[in-house]
């Protein structure tokens, strides 16, 4: 069974200060993982994926993540933060299994709030 | 420009009343999907569809029904039957049915209460 599960619910952070958000996954199988943002009251947005290439992973806005197998983590990294990056941020995980449906499991969220 | 409208933004609704909620897309995608959204947890998978005129249930199906007789558009019908509608609801679709591979676009949303 794939699960997934983002260590902290709220992170604060000043701006120009770097960003670590984490996230642990379970997976039977080979997984993909993803990040998606989302700003109040509106839709995600996919910020980077994982998907067996590279493990060092770079998305949009700055942010890059690495998929570590051996401690089955994807964390979420910026070097600086930008007020702009206030938002909540979803790790989400695929296990493509034997049915290679590729349903999404997605984390409980963790939000992001970066102080002036 | 290409994207996914949902309409209403906004919505209220007396206990016992349907409602349906619109989603269209012109990105040409195969696949849709409706999740909803509580505070404090991530997205719940309502229902799917991976092809025009077929559609199977998510995790939480019940209480809700869709309909996708055309490929840009995939209407959520929140019935009298869901018990705790107030929500937000976030429609999104992806180019092929194996979401897990690729990436999934949203909407804005759709704030449903309940009153």
């Amino acid at each position: 069974a794939q699960s997934v599960t983002q260590l902290d619910s709220h992170v604060s952070v000043s701006e120009g200060t770097p960003v670590l958000l984490r996230c642990n996954y379970s997976s039977s199988y080979s997984p993909s993982l993803f990040w998606y943002v989302q700003h109040p009251n509106k839709g995600l947005q996919l910020l980077l994926k994982y998907t067996s290439a590279a493990t060092l992973v770079k998305g949009i806005n700055g942010f890059e993540a690495e998929f570590k197998k051996s401690e089955t983590s994807f964390h979420l990294t910026k070097p600086s933060a930008h007020m702009s990056d206030a938002a909540e941020y979803f790790c989400v995980v695929s296990d493509h299994g034997s049915s290679n449906t590729g349903k999404l499991i997605f984390g409980q969220g963790t939000t992001l709030q970066v102080k002036p | 420009d290409g994207g996914i409208t949902q309409s209403p933004k906004y919505l209220f609704r007396k206990e016992g009343q349907n409602v349906t909620l619109s989603c269209e897309q012109n990105l040409n995608h195969d696949a849709m999907y409706w999740y909803r959204q509580d505070p404090g947890q991530g997205l719940r998978l309502i229902y799917y569809s991976q092809i025009v005129n077929d559609f199977q249930k998510g995790d939480i199906a019940e209480g809700y029904s869709v309909s996708r007789e055309k490929k840009e558009s995939f209407p959520l019908t929140v019935t009298s039957a869901q018990k705790n509608p107030t929500a937000f609801y976030l429609c999104a679709s992806s180019e092929s049915g194996r979401a897990g591979y690729g990436e999934l676009f949203f909407g804005e949303g759709s704030r449903l209460t309940v009153l």
